[in-house]
């Protein structure tokens, strides 16, 4: 594999249910990023790791969780799913270090409706 | 708050120029990027300013007045393949990149 990739594309759920939307990205790069977006807004941060082992919180992190285990993967559940967390969600991965010019690389997406 | 505004959408003509403009109110400045996103695809990255001034990539440039918290991304020769949408971000004091909603530009023959 080479950048980003996500699982599933799609996925339909029902309320209340469990999800973990997977991320995994093979560029070494040492930050890491969930964002969802919506029609009409722009992209929101959810949670990030700016290392292996660490996590924050982003502009919109209720109803979410991340951990982050190892440099390559970025899991990001929702522990009991709700209609307004119907959104497509981007991973996204940069080298990190706080530098302005860290550029972030973005997954294909998950689209997920939860009905 | 922290505001990125940019047009919603634009209309432009196969081998025309376009200018989608983006002003901003963050707290702090850390640089200014421009990404490119297909419909139903992920944002790919266009350009990045930190500096006043101009910077040119082939087709595209992007220009920054940090003073007027103003930013614009010219298209030259569009193509068809150019019709996707255009977001601006700013990378705000602590290094977290806030994000436009983004401006469709749609390309006619």
């Amino acid at each position: 594999i080479a950048g980003i990739t996500q699982a599933p594309t799609s996925q339909i759920l029902a309320a209340g249910r469990r999800m973990t939307l997977r991320c995994t990205q093979d560029m070494r790069h040492n930050a890491m990023y969930w964002y969802r977006q919506d029609l009409g807004l722009g992209l929101r941060l959810i949670h990030y790791s700016n290392t292996a082992g660490t996590t924050g919180k982003g502009e919109v992190p209720d109803g979410y969780s991340v951990s982050r285990a190892n440099t390559d993967d970025f899991p990001l559940t929702l522990a009991s799913a709700v209609p307004s967390q119907t959104s497509v969600y981007f991973c996204a991965s940069s080298d990190g270090g706080g530098s302005g010019t860290d550029t972030q690389y973005f997954g294909p997406g998950t689209r997920l409706t939860v009905l | 708050g922290q505001n990125i505004d940019q047009p919603t959408e634009m209309t432009a003509t196969e081998g025309a120029i376009v200018q989608i403009n983006c002003t901003y109110q963050t707290s702090g400045f850390n640089g200014l990027f421009w990404y490119q996103q297909h419909a139903g695809e992920a944002p790919t990255f266009l350009s990045y300013n930190v500096l006043d001034g101009l910077e040119e990539k082939g087709r595209f440039s992007s220009f920054l007045s940090r003073s007027k918290g103003y930013s614009y991304l010219l298209l030259k020769e569009l193509q068809m393949k150019d019709s996707a949408s255009y977001l601006c971000a700013v990378k705000d004091s602590n290094y977290q990149l806030i994000w436009g909603a983004g401006t469709k530009l749609i390309i006619k023959p």
